[in-house]
Parts: structure tokens; C-alpha cells; sequence
């Protein structure tokens, strides 16, 4: 049972690049996230999805977007890469039970990310 | 506005000492508190959680104690030891979990 897989781990990206870091659970989760972490600044929340062919903003959209076409997969989309995008991503997943009680959040690996 | 505010920052706690984390959070609809641990390079995971309807739960060393109408709640590590070093993070969820908000973290170094 492999979880919550996010490749790749480490990117070095050029400003104005693009690149899709993937994400991909195997838990039959139907809610997906995806956070940034900064020094000090604990986890912000970038996106996330309640299922198939749903997704919606979450505290810090701006420069990313995301799809979600099957249950499993959950990529994020970096267009014209900043500096300031420099940052650890993760990928989480959860499970929404009966009476809207969700499970707890899976997360992967990380994906250290630097835009130079 | 930082809605789960977390202290302290960072924390040195000796071999056997206790470890005190605390966190406050704004949101009423929040239904959910669970408290995360990473150790460098990993991603976050699960070490304790609770529901606003008790004030406490204990899980081997570990204790959450909640206070609804402080609108307050901290993570206790009892005995703690150096493998519990780590960054410790609260956050709190809405009761559509479409949202986990999570403190800034708290670094916590046990010394040996």
C-alpha cells in the first residue's frame, strides 16, 4: 500500500519555466489536497479537490492550477515559475465518511521545489 | 488573517521532561483539532486528533487537552525523548474537510 506518492522529490525550476509536480493516491480517497511549506510559516493550503472533476481555491491560488480527472491523480500545474514559488510542496488525502465525517489527511514525501 | 495560532516557535525540553505545545484558533465551525508530527524531509503524519465534544484524549505519552470556550487546545508529551524530536503542528478543519488549517509549527529538540 503505497499512500500518497509525489514525484518528482527535488526540481530546480528557471523563472519563467512551467512544470506539473504529479500526485497520486492509491487509497481511494475522494478528497485530494496540495499545501506549500515555507520556513516558519507551517502549511498553506494551494488547492484541493472533493472528488473527480471538482477543485476550488484554497488560501494561496495565484500562479498554480490543478485538475483532477480521475480519483487517484491530483497534478499541480506551475505556469511562468517565480522565485517566490520556491518551496516544499505536499500532496494529502482524505476520505469523507458517513454523516460528513472525514478521515484523517495522508500525506506524501514532498516535493522540495527552487525556482532560480 | 492566521486563523490556528501556535507557540511557542521552538521548544528545548530535557530527556524525561515534559513538552508543552499550545494552539488557539478563531473559526467555531472548526470540528476537528489533530495535531501533527515531521521529521525532516518527510511529509507530516497523524499523531493525535480530538473532537470539540471532549476536553481531553490521551494516547500513550501523548495528551490533547481542549477548552472550547477558550477556543484553545495543546499537545503534552509526557517522558519525552530525543526521538521525539521533531516539528509538531497543530491544525483545525472545517466540518465539510474541505479546509485543514494549520498552525506555524513548533520545533521541538529533546537533549539526551
Amino acid at each position: 500500500n503505497a499512500g500518497v506518492t509525489q514525484t518528482p522529490k527535488f526540481h530546480i525550476l528557471k523563472i519563467g519555466q512551467s512544470m506539473t509536480l504529479q500526485c497520486t493516491q492509491d487509497m481511494n480517497h475522494n478528497y485530494m489536497y496540495w499545501y506549500r511549506q515555507d520556513p516558519g510559516m507551517g502549511l498553506k493550503l494551494i488547492y484541493y479537490s472533493v472528488g473527480a472533476g471538482i477543485t476550488d481555491k484554497g488560501e494561496v491560488p495565484n500562479g498554480y492550477n490543478v485538475s483532477r480527472s480521475t480519483t487517484e491523480d491530483f497534478p499541480l500545474r506551475l505556469e511562468l515559475a517565480a522565485p517566490s514559488q520556491t518551496s516544499v510542496y505536499f500532496c494529502a488525502s482524505s476520505y469523507l465518511k458517513n454523516r460528513g465525517r472525514n478521515t484523517e489527511a495522508f500525506f506524501g514525501q514532498g516535493t522540495r521545489l527552487t525556482v532560480v | 488573517q492566521q486563523q490556528v495560532k501556535q507557540s511557542p516557535q521552538s521548544l528545548i525540553v530535557q530527556k524525561g521532561g515534559i513538552s508543552i505545545i499550545n494552539c488557539a484558533y478563531e473559526n467555531t465551525a472548526f470540528d476537528y483539532f489533530p495535531w501533527y508530527q515531521q521529521f525532516p524531509g518527510k511529509g507530516p503524519a497523524l499523531l493525535i486528533a480530538i473532537r470539540p465534544d471532549v476536553s481531553e484524549k490521551k494516547e500513550g505519552r501523548f495528551t490533547i487537552s481542549f477548552n472550547k470556550s477558550a477556543k484553545q487546545f495543546s499537545l503534552h508529551i509526557m517522558d519525552s525523548q530525543p526521538g521525539d524530536s521533531a516539528t509538531y503542528f497543530c491544525a483545525a478543519r472545517n466540518q465539510a474537510g474541505t479546509a485543514l488549517i494549520f498552525g506555524k509549527g513548533t520545533t521541538l529538540s529533546v537533549s539526551s
